[in-house]
């Protein structure tokens, strides 16, 4: 079946990096995405990568891809208390632009 | 460009009485969403529309309406509110990569 699963809670001290992990199971999935909600807010668009794709990097994130694995991660350099959120991954259905979501990681940051 | 408005941001409800939720994009796109957040659920798939004239149900439709005359709009209408539909109510727009731009929410609460 179709499935996004995450860890529910990752805690991170400050100043560390964050990996926040995520396996899929539709291996036709075309793109992969990541989001940030931060409390009372909206999901924010993080970053996405294309299926063909091993890595992407932007900024203090970057986004690893292991297709033979159906594995999705998503690392926060140097964690800011800016970055406490829940972080969703979700992949898409193809052409009908649907998306299958993860659960979300809630990201605990300790001072 | 504004994205995803939503409105309200808040609303109160009695059980019975009925309401529009507003949802609008200015990014000219085909596809529209609607989701529903509760805590532990994550975010379900209510309706969505692939273009004006065309809504289709997602996961849990029951008790929700919506029309797409207008690229722009998609508002979503509770016919008959129940305690069930107490949640947070999003609203995206899909671009062309599949990714979605989400509203600020709505938060509806029906006694």
């Amino acid at each position: 079946g179709e499935d996004v699963e995450q860890s529910l809670f990752l805690s991170v001290r400050e100043g560390d990096s964050s990996v926040i992990n995520c396996t899929y199971t539709d291996s036709s999935s075309t793109y992969l995405y990541w989001y940030k909600q931060e409390p009372g807010a909206g999901l924010q668009l993080l970053t996405y990568i294309f299926s063909n794709m091993d890595m992407k990097q932007d900024q203090r994130l970057t986004v690893l891809l292991n297709k033979k694995d159906k594995h999705l991660s998503l690392r926060i350099a140097d964690t800011q208390t800016g970055d406490s959120a829940i972080y969703f991954c979700a992949e898409s259905k193809g052409s009908n632009y649907q998306l299958i979501w993860g659960a979300g990681t809630k990201l605990i940051i300790k001072p | 460009n504004a994205g995803v408005t939503q409105t309200p941001k808040f609303q109160v409800l009695k059980t019975g009485q009925s309401m529009t939720l507003q949802c609008a994009q200015d990014m000219n796109h085909e596809y529209m969403s609607w989701y529903r957040q509760d805590p532990g659920m994550g975010l379900r798939l209510i309706h969505y529309s692939v273009g004006a004239g065309i809504t289709d149900q997602g996961e849990v439709p029951n008790g929700y309406n919506v029309s797409r005359s207008t690229t722009e709009d998609f508002p979503l209408r509770l016919l008959s509110a129940a305690p069930s539909q107490t949640s947070v109510y999003f609203c995206a727009s899909t671009g062309t990569s599949g990714e979605q731009y989400f509203g600020p929410g709505t938060r509806l609460t029906v006694t």
